[in-house]
């Protein structure tokens, strides 16, 4: 069974930083594209950024809201995935998902995490 | 980037009616959509890949149908466990973009 896990989320002031972590289990996570996906409190879903496999060369996508900003990187070893979120603003108050990409097209997801960015 | 416009925003239905919801895409995105439902406090949870795809353990009253630019899911008759809140997505072209949502509410 797929199963992705997410943590890491808690309270943070802005301009500070926070890694996110999801461990993944079920599948081969080496084989996949990861992406991570927001959605802050009451609104709509979207897309944070992705990290290609090793074939790929580990090379990541970043939405522009982000981009400079948050960095995802991954550890094959030991199935995981992570966030790091650094410059952080009040806007990027979200739940973080861990979502399963390339070839699956975010299938699965995990169950969220959530992240509050607030003096 | 690609705008997914979907439509209507919100409904209000009742059990056993028929159901529509559209996704326009600014740009040909082949059949690179899927389909999500979300309930409250929960992760989404996909229905239908490549546009018309029924993801599997998903109902068979769930279906998807378009291509190109312009995509519907359709639910062809409403159960009480699909009140929710849709969203479409693509995934042709970064960045990935998701529409706005459709929250279906029971009339």
């Amino acid at each position: 069974e797929v199963q992705l896990v997410d943590s890491g989320g808690g309270l943070v002031q802005p301009g500070g930083s926070l890694r996110l972590s999801c461990a993944a289990s079920g599948f081969s996570f080496s084989d996949y594209f990861m992406d991570w996906v927001r959605q802050a409190p009451g609104k709509g879903l979207e897309w944070v950024g992705r990290i290609r496999k090793k074939a790929n060369s580990y090379t990541t996508e970043y939405a522009a809201s982000v981009k400079g900003r948050f960095t995802i990187s991954r550890d094959d070893s030991k199935n995981s995935l992570y966030l790091q979120m650094n410059s952080l603003k009040t806007e990027d108050t979200a739940i973080y998902y861990c979502t399963r990409g390339y070839p699956a097209a975010l299938d699965y997801w995990g169950q969220g995490t959530l992240v509050t960015v607030s003096s | 980037d690609i705008q997914m416009t979907q439509s209507p925003s919100s409904l209000s239905a009742s059990v056993g009616d028929r159901v529509a919801i559209t996704c326009r895409a600014s740009q040909d995105i082949r059949n690179d959509l899927g389909w999500y439902q979300q309930k409250p406090g929960k992760a989404p949870k996909r229905l239908i890949y490549a546009a018309s795809s029924l993801q599997s353990g998903v109902p068979s009253r769930f279906s998807g149908s378009g291509s190109g630019t312009e995509f519907t899911l359709t639910i062809s008759s409403l159960q009480a466990e699909d009140f929710a809140t849709y969203y479409c997505l693509q995934h042709n072209s970064y960045p990935l973009t998701f529409g706005g949502g459709t929250k279906v509410e029971i009339k």
